[in-house]
Parts: C-alpha cells; structure tokens; sequence
C-alpha cells in the first residue's frame, strides 16, 4: 500500500542555518503531496502542497518539489526562524477511493536561538 | 476563511464509556474522515466517509467506532466502550476531494 518515509528527528538548528527534511513516499498512481506543520499544542496546519511532478510548493520561506523520479518531497527553508520549531509531517493523498490521507512518521524541529 | 470546527477540545472519560467526538466540516464539502493521533506519534487515518456512508476504513477502525452525519451540519466519531489505548488526539477533516482541511482536534483521556 502508499506510504510516506521521512528522516527521523530531531532536527537541532541554530537561527539562521539550512534547513532540510528528507521525505520520500510509495503510491501507487499519481498522490498529490503535502507538508503539514504541528506547532506545540495545536493541530494540523496545511504548509504547502503539489500535486504534480515538478511542481513546487511554497509558504513562508518553504519549499518542496515534487519529485516523481525519486519519488520525493523534500521539505527546505534557507534560514530558520526560532518560531520554524514544531513537527513536520509529509503526507501524501491517493486521490483515489476514499482520498484518504497518509502521513510520515513527523520530524521534530527545535530551532535554537 | 471557513475552517473546521472540534467539540469538544478536551474530553476527560472512564474506560468503558461511551464518547462522542464532533466536528463541524466546511459546508460546501463531500467527503468527511476521521484521523488519530497517539501521543508522540503519527497521524493515523481512521475512516472516510461519503454519501452518507463509509467509503474507507482502516483496521484500527473496529465495532467500537462508528460516525454519523445526524444532520447536515455535524460530522461525529463514536467510541462505544472507551478503552485507555484510545488515548489520543482525534482529528476531523473534510474536502472537496483531494485536499483535505484538518479541525483543530480533540483531545481524549480515558482514565
């Protein structure tokens, strides 16, 4: 079945640096893909999508490109901010059925200032 | 901007008691799910529903669950008989088809 595979956390920062989070998924068909952020306490929160190869997503400094041919969705900010500190979740939708939604284990993010 | 809505935020329940967990979707939306989220853990899908009825469901999905659209506005998630592994915080989403616009959740303690 699909399914989502993303580096294991945490993900430790200084302000400022780099920031990459590697996700790669299995679906049959053609998924549209997501990246979710979970700030501390809170819910799920949409950061950006694609729903076809090579499109890229972006929001707030984020950006991830579609993949199809290593199947990816790599998550990428070039200069992290303290507040980027939450649990990001790639995710992936079948469109297909039910449209279920399927989500990678999440990478937590801590940002130090 | 419409937005899904939880009640309630936190519900505090005895093991062996019957919960209901309620959403309120986007209005012009067709589809309607139901996730999961354990502590520390991921996201679990539970249930998509369509048309008045179940379109998709996953194992952990058993006898105990079910969901009802009582009227056209709420979406809601019953546990029949609470057990502490449910534990968790319960998402409601609803789409178009594709997308899906998660509510803010429910969080569950079973003691």
């Amino acid at each position: 079945g699909d399914s989502v595979t993303q580096m294991e956390g945490p993900v430790t920062l200084s302000e400022e640096a780099f920031l990459t989070i590697n996700c790669t998924y299995t679906a049959t068909g053609y998924p549209s893909l997501f990246w979710y952020v979970q700030y501390p306490g809170e819910g799920l929160q949409l950061l950006l999508k694609a729903t076809k190869a090579d499109d890229k997503g972006s929001n707030k400094g984020f950006e991830a490109t579609y993949r199809k041919e290593t199947t990816s969705f790599h998550l990428e900010k070039g200069s992290v901010q303290v507040s980027d500190s939450a649990v990001y979740f790639c995710a992936l939708n079948g469109n297909t059925g039910g449209f279920k939604t399927i989500f990678g284990a999440g990478t937590r993010l801590f940002v130090k200032a | 901007e419409p937005e899904v809505t939880q009640t309630p935020s936190h519900q505090v329940t005895q093991m062996g008691q019957e919960v209901i967990l309620r959403c309120v979707p986007i209005s012009n939306h067709l589809y309607f799910y139901w996730y999961r989220q354990i502590l520390g853990q991921k996201v679990e899908f539970l249930v998509s529903f369509y048309n008045n009825e179940i379109s998709e469901k996953s194992e952990i999905f058993d006898d105990q669950f079910s969901v009802e659209r009582p009227d056209g506005s709420n979406f809601t998630l019953k546990i029949r008989s609470t057990k502490l592994e449910d534990s968790a915080m319960y998402f409601c989403a609803s789409s178009v088809a594709g997308e899906q616009f998660f509510g803010p959740g429910t969080r569950l303690t079973v003691l």
